[in-house]
């Protein structure tokens, strides 16, 4: 089984600030890694993933996220938000061994807040 | 290419009615999962279907069933509604049964059970 924690419930920033949503996951098996984003009454958008290779991934609006295995993180940066980042933050993992289609177990969620 | 659509879009019931709500993947998917979504307990695992089979299913009760047609459009089932019902059901689709493949996710439907 796994679980993920997100360590801040809600993260307030200014615009043009740089901005770090924390992640850490625990498993007994090996994982894939996902950030997701959800927009007011809206359903999830993927942000980026981890498979394999380069702990660095690069993702859309800006994003980015570092897998560090040791310490079993998966931290989500962006070097200067926007207003339009305001939005709900969902890191999520699922068992690279299962053999069946994605089965996401999700952390609860960070609220970016950016004010001018 | 369209997204993932859902069916209706808000739903308001009675506490022991039952409710079927509808999810029609990207065309070519074939994988179809469904989450609940509560601010109590986020976001949870219901059941996942790929080629008209159950493949996985989370944590909960009998109530709550499913099933894929051959268009793998998928419904989803909620018998003799609780008040704990109340949540924001996810569908998402996916090419494949591979657990690599993004999973894409429609705009949910709203079931408010009073």
């Amino acid at each position: 089984a796994q679980s993920v924690t997100q360590l801040d419930s809600q993260v307030p920033v200014f615009e043009e600030a740089p901005v770090e949503l924390r992640c850490n996951y625990s498993s007994s098996v090996s994982v894939y890694l996902f950030w997701y984003v959800q927009y007011p009454n809206q359903g999830l958008q993927l942000l980026l993933k981890y498979l394999s290779g380069s702990t660095l991934v690069k993702g859309i609006n800006g994003f980015e996220a570092e897998f560090n295995k040791s310490q079993t993180s998966f931290h989500l940066r962006k070097p200067s938000v926007h207003i339009s980042d305001t939005a709900e933050y969902f890191c999520a993992v699922s068992d690279k061994t299962s053999g069946t289609a994605s089965k996401l177990t999700f952390g609860t969620g960070t609220r970016l807040q950016v004010t001018l | 290419k369209a997204g993932v659509t859902q069916t209706p879009r808000y739903l308001i019931k009675t506490r022991g009615q039952q409710v079927t709500l509808s999810c029609s993947p990207i065309s070519g998917h074939r994988s179809v999962s469904w989450y609940q979504q509560t601010p109590g307990q986020g976001l949870q695992f219901l059941f996942e279907y790929f080629s008209e089979t159950q493949r996985n299913k989370g944590n909960f009760p009998g109530r709550f069933s499913g099933r894929q047609f051959s268009n793998s459009r998928s419904e989803m089932n909620v018998s003799t509604l609780e008040l704990g019902d109340s949540a924001l059901y996810l569908c998402a689709s996916s090419l494949s049964a591979s657990s690599s493949y993004e999973q894409y996710f429609g705009p949910g439907t709203r079931l408010t059970v009073t």
